[in-house]
């Protein structure tokens, strides 16, 4: 069936420093590929996205780059704040259908 | 605006018991989704309706769950019988469009309802 899979599982930087989460997908045909922010208590919220005619994404401190032909897609956020702590999950459609599959998420942390 | 409201925000279930969580989409939006997320995972797919109807339940764990949309707008999500597997965080998320119409639309979510059953 469809996979997402997510790395790292967990990751602590300091304040200032960049961040990177990876994820792959299965199935070739999927063609959009977003990134929930998720606070605690609280539902994700969409930072991002990608769609598969378009290789990078900039919006100010956050990145997405999609590589096709790995299939797999990258978040980088920088000069990270410690507001930005919280857990980041990536999720694709699968062909061309909009309900989406999530990776497992990725817990930031940013210490001051 | 406001955004997807969902309740109750918590809910304590005996076993056994039924349970029914609310979902109230951005008004105007087609389509509705309901996902489990279990402590420490990510969301995972349970149900879709376009407008009133459902057009897909493959992601329901067992036929003790059910949802409706009977007017397009308000959705509930029903659990009979609850077991302590159930236990997890219920998010409701709605987009403008229906699937097919625009592939890839912006799912926008609730907080969830957080379930216990002891």
């Amino acid at each position: 069936g469809e996979n997402v899979e997510q790395h790292p599982s967990t990751l602590s930087v300091q304040e200032g420093d960049s961040a990177v989460i990876k994820c792959t997908y299965s199935d070739s045909a999927s063609n959009y590929f977003p990134w929930y922010k998720q606070e605690l208590g609280k539902g994700p919220q969409l930072i991002i996205d990608i769609r598969s005619n378009v290789g990078e994404k900039k919006d100010q401190r956050i990145a997405v780059t999609l590589n096709k032909t790995a299939k797999h897609f990258s978040l980088h956020i920088t000069e990270t704040q410690p507001e930005d702590s919280a857990v980041y999950f990536c999720a694709a459609t699968f062909s061309g259908y909009s309900t989406l599959t999530f990776g497992k998420g990725t817990m930031l942390l940013v210490s001051p | 605006g406001a955004g997807v409201s969902q309740s109750p925000r918590y809910k304590v279930a005996k076993r056994g018991q039924d349970v029914a969580l609310r979902c109230d989409p951005i008004s105007g939006h087609v389509s509705l989704f309901w996902y489990q997320q279990a402590l420490g995972q990510g969301p995972e797919f349970l149900t879709y309706f376009q407008n009133e109807a459902q057009l897909d339940k493959s992601g329901l764990p067992s036929d003790r769950f059910f949802a409706e949309r009977p007017e397009g707008s308000v959705s509930t999500l029903k659990i009979q019988r609850t077991q302590q597997e159930d236990s997890a965080v219920y998010l409701c998320a709605s987009s403008l469009a229906g699937l097919a119409s625009n592939p890839g639309e912006t799912q926008y979510f609730g907080p969830g309802t957080r379930l216990l059953v002891l």
